[in-house]
């Protein structure tokens, strides 16, 4: 069965400060991979995502992850945060299953950032 | 502006009582899907449809109920029989285009409470 693990639960950081959320998944054939942020109180927005390709993607608002199969990780990172990053953040796996059914979601990591 | 639409934003529910989660997208999406969040937890889903008149259980259906009349609406019941219905509902929408389908557009949720 597949599965996501987000180790941190809760991240502080300071503003202009580096940033990386850890992302570790169990998939059994090539994964396709995603980073989506929540502001509270809203829906999810998609951050980025790995298909295929190249192992860094880069995203919207700065942000990159970079794709490691010998580690089953799919790591987020910023270089320097913004307040406005303030957030929970979920990483995702699924396949090419032609539907996001088989979406599988991290627990999320919820981003404070102090000025 | 193209989206999606979740109303109300916040819902009580009494003893007994079937209640009504509305959805509407205009992204000309033929997929739709319904995700219950938990603090602490991932997103789960409940049901998906992809296709009008067509629906699909998701991991926690039980106590829930769909339909799709219309390819713009998905409106979710939360029936009397789920008996620990207090969470944030999600709403998301997705193409079908093999290049683009597991990326998700969410809604900006409903908040059910038990009164």
């Amino acid at each position: 069965a597949q599965s996501v693990t987000q180790p941190d639960i809760h991240i502080t950081v300071s503003e202009g400060a580096s940033l990386e959320l850890r992302c570790n998944y169990s998939y059994g054939a090539t994964p396709y991979l995603f980073w989506y942020v929540q502001s509270p109180g809203q829906g999810l927005q998609l951050l980025l995502k790995y298909f295929s390709g190249d192992t860094l993607v880069q995203g919207i608002k700065g942000f990159e992850a970079e794709f490691k199969r010998s580690q089953s990780s799919f790591n987020l990172r910023k270089p320097s945060v913004h307040w406005s990053d303030a957030a929970e953040y979920f990483c995702a796996v699924g396949g090419n299953t032609g539907t996001a059914s088989k979406l599988t979601f991290g627990t999320g990591t919820r981003l404070q950032v102090t000025l | 502006d193209g989206g999606i639409t979740q109303s109300p934003k916040y819902l009580f529910r009494k003893e007994g009582q079937n209640v009504t989660l509305s959805c509407e997208q205009n992204l000309n999406h033929d997929a739709m899907y319904w995700y219950r969040q938990d603090p602490g937890q991932g997103l789960r889903l409940i049901y998906y449809s992809q296709i009008v008149n067509d629906f699909q259980k998701g991991d926690i259906a039980e106590g829930y109920s769909v339909s799709r009349e219309k390819k713009e609406s998905f409106p979710l019941t939360v029936t009397s029989a789920q008996k620990n219905p207090t969470a944030f509902y999600l709403c998301a929408s997705s193409s079908l285009d093999p290049a683009t389908n597991e990326k998700l557009f969410f809604g900006s949720g409903t908040q059910l409470s038990v009164l």
